[in-house]
């Protein structure tokens, strides 16, 4: 299995644009999990599905920002206008279930200046 | 919701020796406790975890406890090596998963 997929590894983008961040989770996990880290609040849950339904969105900062999953092989997380403070590393990961490991995506950096 | 609390932030020792990482949790209902190692510029990668069922774990140098009573779980790395250097995290799961904070751990040659 390829894991976690991510796409882009990079981007960057001035303030306003839109910004879609892109994650195929392994086959068969149920549950998929979009964190952002920065330095300053360490590795926050923004949202999670399982079987493709948002289950918990409480963590999304604000309305900019929204997650879609419409099916098992794929997410996108979405932030819309991007500020300079959304700069941070964005990861996709996904589980079989809450007892089991989450494997990580290799993360997408987004810098918005 | 679960809140995960972990210390220290930052722990420095000489190859060697132990290290110790704690972290304490809110939510009894949580049944599953993952320790994760991130290195700089990389993903969280999953070195150990335990489930409420068990009170401790050993993987060669890593142990990790559980106390459900107090609501706290131990990383215990045992003759460290300068590549066990990395970020640390543990998360404590019931449904979804939060994480602790993160320690900084720099081991000394």
């Amino acid at each position: 299995d390829a894991g976690v997929i991510q796409s882009p590894r990079h981007e960057v983008t001035e303030m306003g644009q839109e910004v879609t961040l892109r994650c195929k989770p392994i086959s068969g996990h149920n549950s998929l999990f979009w964190y952002r880290q920065t330095m300053m609040r360490g590795l926050e849950l923004l949202i999670y599905f399982n079987n493709n339904v948002p289950i918990d969105d409480s963590g999304m900062p604000e309305d900019r920002f929204s997650a879609k999953m419409p099916n098992a092989s794929f997410s996108t997380l979405k932030i819309q206008p991007s500020e300079p403070r959304d700069s941070a590393v964005y990861f996709c990961a996904s589980n079989r279930d809450s007892t089991y490991e989450q494997y990580f995506g290799p993360g997408t950096r987004l810098t918005v200046t | 919701g679960e809140n995960v609390e972990q210390h220290p932030s930052t722990l420095s020792v000489q190859e060697g020796d132990s290290a110790v990482i704690k972290c304490t949790y809110s939510d009894s209902a949580s049944n599953y406790f993952p320790w994760y190692k991130q290195e700089l510029g990389k993903r969280p990668q999953l070195i150990i975890d335990i489930r409420s069922n068990v009170g401790e774990k050993k993987d060669q140098r890593i142990a990790v406890t559980l106390n459900k009573t107090a609501k706290h779980f131990s990383l215990h790395i045992t003759e460290t090596q300068p590549e066990d250097s990395a970020v640390y995290f543990c998360a404590a799961s019931r449904e979804d998963m939060r994480f602790g904070a993160g320690t900084r751990l720099t081991v000394k040659p």
